[in-house]
């Protein structure tokens, strides 16, 4: 099957950095990527929908400014957390839809990036 | 918002048991559910699908059932193996390839 490739899968910041997560869609076209987030045992929120070459599409009471994205290809996806505070440490998981084979079925998730901020 | 402290409903099963997964979803308009299988520290696998125009679907040692009357989704894996364990997510598409996912299950098969 298709591959979304997430870097890094972990990564230790210190607060008031920003951190930058990259969604990769290794094998196939990707015009749309989704930006989750998970709570330790909790379910995936859907924080904001990437657009290739437009504006993100962000979910009510996503912060845009704090959560930027840029989907400059169609095969990349990045997730930047600027000014990084504990309350967004979080485990961020992004998946996309294979552009060739679309059908409104099957997604692929990236394997997630754990963010620690400290 | 986020429910802070909330737990998953874990569901304890031996291995070779059939283990049933139920969930409810919310929007009456999706045509479109999953199921995902999570372990630790890794993102959502996809099990197996169902569009609204089914009740049932089967796959290996997996079946998914949908109930839309009372909107209500089930996975039934047969007998569950310790390689099983797992949280278990379903997920309905509400539009546009947006998928909301319920709260899950965390599987824990004994040997």
């Amino acid at each position: 099957g298709a591959v979304v490739s997430q870097h890094p899968s972990r990564v230790i910041c210190k607060s008031g950095t920003s951190v930058k997560i990259e969604c990769r869609s290794l094998d196939f076209q990707a015009t749309t990527m989704f930006w989750y987030r998970q709570f330790p045992k909790q379910s995936l929120m859907l924080m904001a929908t990437s657009n290739e070459g437009s504006k993100a599409t962000y979910e009510q009471g996503v912060e845009k400014d704090k959560f930027l994205i840029n989907h400059a290809s169609l095969t990349l996806s990045t997730l930047t957390v600027t000014s990084a505070h504990p309350e967004d440490s979080s485990f961020y998981i992004c998946s996309a839809y294979d552009r060739g084979t679309f059908t409104g079925t099957e997604a692929f998730f990236g394997q997630g990036t754990r963010l620690t901020v400290v | 918002g986020e429910s802070v402290g909330l737990h998953l409903p874990t569901l304890s099963v031996q291995e070779g048991d059939n283990s049933i997964i139920n969930c409810a979803y919310s929007n009456s308009a999706s045509d479109y559910f999953i199921w995902y299988k999570q372990e630790s520290g890794k993102g959502p696998q996809f099990i197996i699908d169902i569009r609204s125009n089914m009740d049932k679907r089967q796959g290996q040692r997996v079946t998914v059932l949908l109930n839309k009357t009372v909107k209500h989704l089930s996975l039934q894996i047969a007998a569950t193996q310790p390689g099983d364990s797992a949280v278990y997510f379903c997920a309905e598409n509400t539009g546009f390839q947006k998928l909301v996912f319920g709260t899950g299950t965390r599987l824990l098969v004994s040997p």
